[in-house]
């Protein structure tokens, strides 16, 4: 799963098997949850969001997942594609400010 | 409906050099905010604007700075550049009808300090 480090988390599925990737959370003020998923050389890219008054919503083949109790957050995806190969993000936002806190990211990698 | 825009995509600089980045927010967002995201980083919060005006700023020093338009697009600019400042700058749009706070991100200007 995510967290601060030198070393980016990696994640190797087969193509056609499900995906979670987590992340660990650091401010327990945060009110809201955004999954992003960054290719090589291009900007990171909504794929699905969360508010804190939910535990799980479903995207399409995505599904975000939070457990505020300890703080984690999680993001299904099934039926992994070559196509979801990429960096995954999760980012928070306390309810004080206007910032996004960025974890480090997993690296996912789908093999064919 | 267009999306986020920025430029220029790729650029040199020298230590000690200026540089101004640009960005053009999606359509009917009117708040723009931008990252800097290191190798292998998450992107990191400079600061956003929100009706021309600074509206909230992470912890980067006063030498990084911003304009925002009344057409809502967006400048960055930074002065007497160090070579810690390479990295990917991400500019995102938010705000506007129908939108609840994600931010959505251009493909980024990456500056290269020498």
């Amino acid at each position: 799963g995510e967290s601060v480090g030198l070393h980016l988390p990696t994640l190797s599925v087969q193509e056609g098997d499900n995906s979670i990737i987590n992340c660990a959370y650091s401010n327990s003020a945060s009110d809201y949850f955004i999954w992003y998923k960054q290719e090589s050389g291009k900007g990171p890219q909504f794929i699905i969001d969360i508010r804190s008054n939910m535990d799980k919503r479903q995207g399409q083949r995505v599904t975000v997942l939070l457990n505020k109790t300890v703080k984690h957050l999680s993001l299904q995806i099934a039926a992994t594609q070559p196509g979801d190969s990429a960096v995954y993000f999760c980012a928070e936002n306390p309810n004080t400010g206007n910032q996004f806190y960025f974890g480090t990211g997993t690296s996912l990698t789908v093999i064919p | 409906e267009t999306g986020v825009t920025q430029s220029p995509t790729h650029l040199i600089k020298t230590r000690g050099q200026q540089v101004t980045l640009r960005c053009s927010s999606q359509s009917g967002h009117n708040t723009v905010s931008w990252y800097q995201q290191a190798l292998g980083q998450g992107p990191q919060f400079i600061f956003q604007y929100y009706r021309e005006e600074e509206n909230g700023r992470g912890n980067f020093p006063p030498r990084f700075s911003g304009l925002q338009f009344p057409n809502y697009s967006s400048e960055l600019n930074v002065n007497a550049l160090e070579l810690d400042d390479s990295a990917l700058y991400l500019c995102a749009s938010s705000g506007g009808t129908g939108n609840t706070g994600e931010l959505f991100f251009g493909e980024g200007s990456r500056l290269t300090v020498l």
